[in-house]
């Protein structure tokens, strides 16, 4: 099927610093979403974006996060600065459409902040 | 607030012996239902993705929604080695795009 990918597959980084995980999405999907999800727990929302815009987002998607997607290049998830709670698998999506399509899953990236 | 639930937690499995995953939801209000699996340090793989009451057959995978008792089921017939992984069930409104996850089934198929 359809592939996304997303890089890098691990990343580790200080508290406090500065991260940008990237997702390059399917060529020609339109929405594009982040997942969070914590060791043992359930995959959860962060976020949707369409258009240049974000769509609807979680409380999970706090103030220190931000995407964006510059000139159809890769989708990005910012988060500045970052928390020990930000530890978590992110998984990007991408869907031809709105609710209705497919959302095609990259293998996502783990992310350690000691 | 929509809350999605799977059970069992784990399943275990003869090889070619059916498997049945259950999966409730809280919002009567919910259009598009999806399953998907994760084998170990991958992403999702979409099995079969349903939108009314009745079944859904995609190769060895069937769902089966039941809105009124907010239930949908997946089936998975003659599972192998291989199907063993991470069942999750997906539920979102034609309103909105977001999924709403379950916490999963982790399947093992013994040969």
């Amino acid at each position: 099927g359809p592939k996304v990918l997303q890089i890098p597959s691990h990343q580790i980084i200080d508290m406090g610093q500065m991260v940008t995980l990237n997702c390059d999405p399917v060529s020609n999907h339109l929405y594009f979403y982040w997942y969070k999800q914590i060791l043992g727990q359930q995959m959860e929302f962060l976020v949707n974006f369409y258009n240049g815009k974000v769509m609807e987002k979680s409380k999970l998607f706090k103030d220190q996060f931000s995407v964006e997607r510059p000139d159809g290049s890769y989708f990005t998830l910012k988060i500045q600065p970052t928390a020990l709670e930000d530890s978590a698998v992110y998984f990007c999506a991408s869907s031809l459409g709105g609710s209705s399509y497919e959302q095609y899953f990259g293998p996502g990236t783990r992310l350690t902040v000691l | 607030q929509q809350k999605v639930q799977q059970s069992p937690e784990s399943l275990t499995v003869s090889e070619g012996a059916m498997a049945s995953l259950n999966c409730t939801f809280s919002d009567r209000s919910s259009d598009n239902f999806r399953w998907y699996r994760q084998h170990s340090g991958k992403g999702l793989e979409v099995l079969v993705s349903i939108f009314s009451d009745g079944e859904k057959e995609e190769g060895s995978f069937t769902a089966h929604l039941n809105r009124a008792s907010l239930h949908v089921f997946l089936h998975i017939r003659e599972p192998q080695p291989s199907d063993s992984a991470l069942y999750l069930c997906a539920v979102s409104h034609n309103a909105g795009a977001k999924l709403t996850f379950g916490g999963g089934t982790r399947l093992t198929v013994r040969p």
